[in-house]
């Protein structure tokens, strides 16, 4: 039984625009919320986290948003550029146990 | 290196046989972690080592997978007798391993593909 889900297979999104990607998660012991991108052929790479504590965190042009009632977090890039296009995976913990990864969406980012 | 290092990087195989595959963590890196991606899917959590030792190995899908982890450094996750299912990418991941699980610094993977 999946955990963590990521219900969007693939997003594509106009360069400039806004991409939204979405995750959704059943374990409400989970405190701690990652953003993980990975380009083919390469391993995942961090992206942005959120703790349970917040329910938004920034860096530059990606935003994370945590909503604890709906156990929904979703990920905001904005604006968006073709070097974004890549699998986004989210991942979750509770306290010191392995991430808990959805199946990833696919996201194009078209010039 | 700097990064989390894997090796193979890719591995043919004929079913039956058994693999090994190697991860070299971050210098200093006291946690390892061992996912797999099979095709179409998310990363599944395999094993997970603090130091050598291994507090949750709820992840390894049968008696045929095991993992290793000497000197607080390198790993070899083993696969016996594989088996077609098993052709997936496997990635290794390694952190600093304090407190509540952060950031994971990932390796490029090692894809098995088993005939």
């Amino acid at each position: 039984d999946q955990q963590v889900k990521q219900n969007s297979p693939s997003l594509s999104v106009q360069e400039g625009r806004i991409s939204i990607l979405n995750c959704d998660y059943t374990n409400s012991m989970f405190d701690y919320f990652l953003w993980y991108k990975k380009y083919p052929a390469e391993g995942p790479t961090f992206l942005i986290s959120i703790s349970s504590i917040k329910d938004k965190n920034e860096d530059g042009r990606f935003t994370v948003f945590l909503n604890k009632s709906a156990k929904h977090l979703s990920l905001h890039i904005v604006p968006s550029q073709p070097g974004d296009s890549a699998v986004y995976f989210c991942a979750a913990s509770e306290g010191n146990t392995p991430l808990v990864f959805g199946k990833g969406t696919r996201l194009s980012v078209i010039a | 290196g700097a990064g989390v290092s894997q090796s193979p990087s890719n591995k043919v195989t004929e079913k039956g046989k058994d693999v090994e595959l190697r991860c070299d963590p971050i210098s200093g890196h006291t946690a390892l972690y061992w996912y797999r991606q099979s095709l179409g899917q998310g990363l599944e959590f395999l094993i997970y080592f603090q130091g050598n030792s291994a507090p949750d190995k709820s992840g390894l899908p049968s008696d045929r997978f095991s993992a290793e982890r000497t000197g607080g450094s390198v790993s070899t996750l083993t696969i016996q007798r594989t088996q077609q299912e098993d052709s997936a990418v496997y990635l290794c991941a390694s952190s600093t391993g304090t407190g509540i699980t952060g950031e994971l610094f990932f390796g490029e993977g090692s894809r098995l593909t088993v005939l």
